[in-house]
């Protein structure tokens, strides 16, 4: 089946550190792949999105680049700053009979400190 | 704010007993995906309908059901209410789905959710 799995967290972080988080996917098929973002209290935000090998998405300073060859969507940032505090899902889509339904991964917290 | 809305934002209720949660899509938008997050499974799929079918069907349990009326909005309803049923419910909506009309892929925006207490 089609499964994602994130790099364990939660993340502490200073500002200005530099930010990756690891996503790995297994899919049959050629699937999308996503970051959403979840502040607290909040629904999901989609962060940015890839949806062919090598392609780049980025949004906000943050990137994430569709790796078929190793199968990942590793999330960075070069400099984070306090407000990107939230959860971080890694998420993929397939057509087909899925008809686009999005599968997680177990969400990585980010917290940065000032 | 992405244009979808969930009622009610809290609901607390007992075991055994049977709730219904509903979505609103964003104007234009034919499709409706349901997910639950909870602390043991994460965030998972549960239905989806287009245009008032239903299309796809995840790990969503037979005590569980769902419908999308005319007017696009959708409803999910959870009966026999268990103490592990406690979770958020999130809704959203797509303009069409991944190898729709529209092609190979279309964004998710989903609600704020619907957080469901069962004590």
């Amino acid at each position: 089946g089609n499964s994602v799995t994130q790099m364990e967290g939660p993340v502490t972080l200073s500002e200005e550190a530099f930010l990756t988080i690891n996503c790995t996917y297994t899919a049959t098929g050629y699937p999308s792949l996503f970051w959403y973002v979840q502040y607290p209290g909040e629904g999901l935000q989609l962060l940015l999105k890839a949806t062919k090998a090598d392609d780049k998405g980025s949004n906000k300073g943050f990137e994430a680049t569709y790796r078929k060859e190793t199968t990942s969507f590793h999330l960075e940032k070069g400099s984070v700053q306090v407000s990107d505090s939230a959860v971080y899902f890694c998420a993929l889509s397939l057509g087909g009979t899925s008809y686009g339904k999005l599968t997680f991964g177990q969400g990585t917290i980010l917290t940065v400190h000032p | 704010d992405s244009g979808v809305t969930q009622t009610p934002k809290h609901l607390i209720t007992a075991t055994g007993q049977r709730v219904t949660l509903r979505c609103s899509p964003r104007s234009g938008d034919l499709s409706v995906y349901w997910y639950q997050q909870s602390l043991d499974q994460g965030l998972q799929f549960l239905i989806q309908y287009y245009n008032g079918e239903e299309r796809a069907k995840g790990n969503i349990l037979e005590r569980f059901s769902a419908q999308q009326f005319p007017d696009l909005h959708s409803e999910l309803n959870l009966s026999s209410l268990e103490l592990g049923d406690s979770a958020l419910y999130f809704c959203a909506s797509s303009v069409s789905f991944a190898g729709g009309p529209l092609g190979s892929y279309n964004e998710q925006f989903f609600g704020p959710g619907t957080r469901l207490t069962v004590l």
